[in-house]
Formats: C-alpha cells, structure tokens, sequence
C-alpha cells in the first residue's frame, strides 16, 4: 500500500511570499491532518479534514495559513505571507477514521522562511 | 487540556545497552498511548501502540505498558542498535487531536 506523499520535500522563500504544500493521503483514508513541527519539538495539529470537512482548525493561524481538501482526497496547505518564525516541518497525515486510531504520516515539507 | 511529557534528551548509549524512555501524560477520558519514531529525513512512523490500561504495545524490540495509576508509558528496549538512533515521540489521542510530546533524540554508539 503506497504512503502518505507530499511536495515539495523542500521550499526556501523569503518572508512576506507565499508557498503552497500538497499532501495525498493513504486511499481509503478519510482523516487528513496537517502538523507544523517546529526543530526540536513535537508536531502541533493545524487543521483536520474528515472527508473533504473541517473537523478542527483551532490551532491554524487563519490570518496567514489557508487548507483545502476539496474531493475529499488530496489537500493542499497555504500560508501568505510567511513569516520568519514559519520556518518548519509542515506533516502531512491520515488515518482511516477519527481519532483514537493511528495516524500515517508522510516524510514532510521542511520550510525555511528566510 | 491533555498533554504529554517525555524526558529529554539527548540520550547517547553504547549498542547492546538497555533502554528506557520516560513518558507521562495528562488526560480526560481514556487516551489511546503511542511511540512514534522518526529516522533523518522522514516522517514519523507509529513504533507501538496501547489503548486501554495495562495493555503492552511491543514492535521490533520495543515495549511500552499503559500503567494508569501512574499515568505513564515509558519506552524499553533490552538491547539497542546502531539503527535505533532516531527521535521518539510519545503521544496520545482521547476526545482531542493527538498531542505529542517534545521528543527524545537517541544516539547508539557502536
């Protein structure tokens, strides 16, 4: 069964332009989750899909960061304009229904805001 | 809110040693517990899981027992390899998203 992919595995940008990541989960997987991993700490949730709904963006800063899964399958992540301290590994993960279950997570978009 | 403290690191340890990664955590309900692991370069991959009090999750060598008296599940291995070396992630889901904690980075010396 193929993983969760992502692209680009890389993005160096200058602050005040924008960058896009895009994520296709495991097929069959409802759940898509988006984490910012800052080096040196765990994964924080930005925003979770069920299907192609928003189940929870708490966390998402929705001044700048903007999601999307419009099929229900692939979902691509926004943010504009970056910020230095966006500079991140931006997860990709997916998970067969909600929460409880173990989430599959691609290899990440390592951003440098510069 | 739920949360989850793993000890820091790093930790540095000669192969063959035995070893044991601290996790605790805080929640309401009855979480599900994790260890993830994360080689150079790659995402997280799930190491071992446990979903109800006193279950042991085990993979690859690895154990983890959900101990709810003292709200921990502290990672063990009887004899690590050099390819152990990666960072751990403790974490937890109960009526919330998954919280991880901070990582522990280990280095397995030949």
């Amino acid at each position: 069964e193929a993983g969760v992919a992502q692209s680009p595995r890389y993005k160096i940008i200058e602050k005040r332009q924008s960058v896009a990541f895009w994520c296709n989960p495991i097929s069959g997987h409802a759940t898509l989750y988006w984490y910012q991993q800052i080096l040196g700490q765990g994964p924080k949730l930005l925003i979770q899909f069920q299907n192609n709904g928003v189940v929870d963006d708490s966390q998402l800063p929705k001044d700048r960061f903007s999601a999307e899964r419009l099929k229900g399958v692939d979902s691509t992540l926004k943010i504009q304009p970056a910020k230095l301290e966006d500079s991140a590994v931006y997860l990709c993960a997916s998970s067969v229904w909600d929460r409880g279950l173990e989430q599959y997570f691609g290899p990440g978009t390592r951003l440098t805001v510069t | 809110g739920d949360s989850v403290t793993q000890m820091e690191g790093p930790v540095t340890l000669s192969e063959e040693a035995f070893l044991t990664i601290n996790c605790t955590y805080t929640a309401t309900g009855y979480p599900s517990l994790f260890w993830y692991v994360q080689y150079p370069g790659e995402g997280l991959q799930l190491l071992l899981k446990a979903t109800k009090a006193d279950d042991k999750g085990s993979n690859k060598g690895f154990e983890a027992t959900y101990r709810k008296e003292t709200t921990s599940f502290h990672l063990e291995k009887g004899s690590v390899q050099v390819s152990d070396s990666a960072v751990y992630f403790c974490a937890l889901t109960s009526t919330n998203d998954m919280r991880f904690g901070a990582g522990t980075r280990l280095t397995v010396k030949p």
